[in-house]
């Protein structure tokens, strides 16, 4: 049983490259979130999405995109990494918005020079 | 904004000690959450709290919502060194574009 799986689970960036990370669930989660989460600051919301093809900008948007073309699948994009990203990004799905637990992946150290 | 605010941010403390930590907001709750992240690992719920005044005990843990749905707190009776980790309180039922989860207190608990 994987519950939420993130790849990768590190990388190094040079400032301006782009990638994407991937999160998978097989809980068949409707709800899924993408978190960043730096020292002193807790797990702020990057994006969130309530279903397959829909997504919603949370607190922190700025330059990341994300896509939920398949139920299971939350990617999130940076189009143009800058050293204020590096962070350690999680995953994460629920049933629903209300009183249902966040399900969390081992997260993905990102790390931008 | 609701912002929910952790105290304290750090709590070292040595084993069988207890210790308290709070979350507090301006702002009224459908519900809270806390959750336990133990290092190179994403957070994992220990509880959720829905009704005001509501206590919910788990082994040496005991969680209050306040009675208004403002606050929470989380006892830890006779702390163990496994109960070292970030504790992180998420509200729940409030809109996505504001802050939800608190900063978080990080315990250390010294053998």
């Amino acid at each position: 049983n994987a519950g939420v799986t993130q790849t990768p689970k590190f990388r190094v960036l040079k400032t301006g490259q782009s990638m994407t990370l991937l999160c998978a669930q097989d809980m068949n989660h409707e709800y899924m979130y993408w978190y960043r989460q730096d020292p002193g600051m807790g797990l702020r919301l990057i994006h969130y999405s309530v279903g397959e093809g829909t997504t919603a900008k949370g607190e922190v948007p700025d330059g990341y995109n994300v896509s939920r073309l398949k139920k299971q699948n939350f990617l999130l994009g940076l189009e143009s990494a800058a050293p204020s990203q590096t962070s350690v990004y999680f995953c994460a799905s629920s049933y629903s918005r209300s009183n249902q637990p966040q399900h969390f992946g081992d997260g993905t150290r990102l790390s931008i020079l | 904004t609701q912002l929910l605010e952790q105290s304290p941010q750090f709590l070292s403390i040595q084993e069988g000690e207890n210790l308290t930590v709070y979350c507090n907001s301006s702002s009224v709750f459908s519900s809270l959450q806390w959750y336990r992240q133990e290092p190179g690992e994403g957070p994992v719920l220990l509880v959720t709290v829905v009704t005001g005044g509501e206590v919910k005990k788990l082994k040496r843990l005991t969680f209050q919502f306040g009675d208004a749905r403002k606050d929470s707190s989380l006892h830890i009776t006779a702390a163990q060194p496994g109960d070292t980790g970030l504790y992180l309180c998420y509200a729940g039922g409030t809109s996505y574009g504001k802050l939800t989860f608190g900063q978080g207190t990080i315990l250390t608990v010294h053998p």
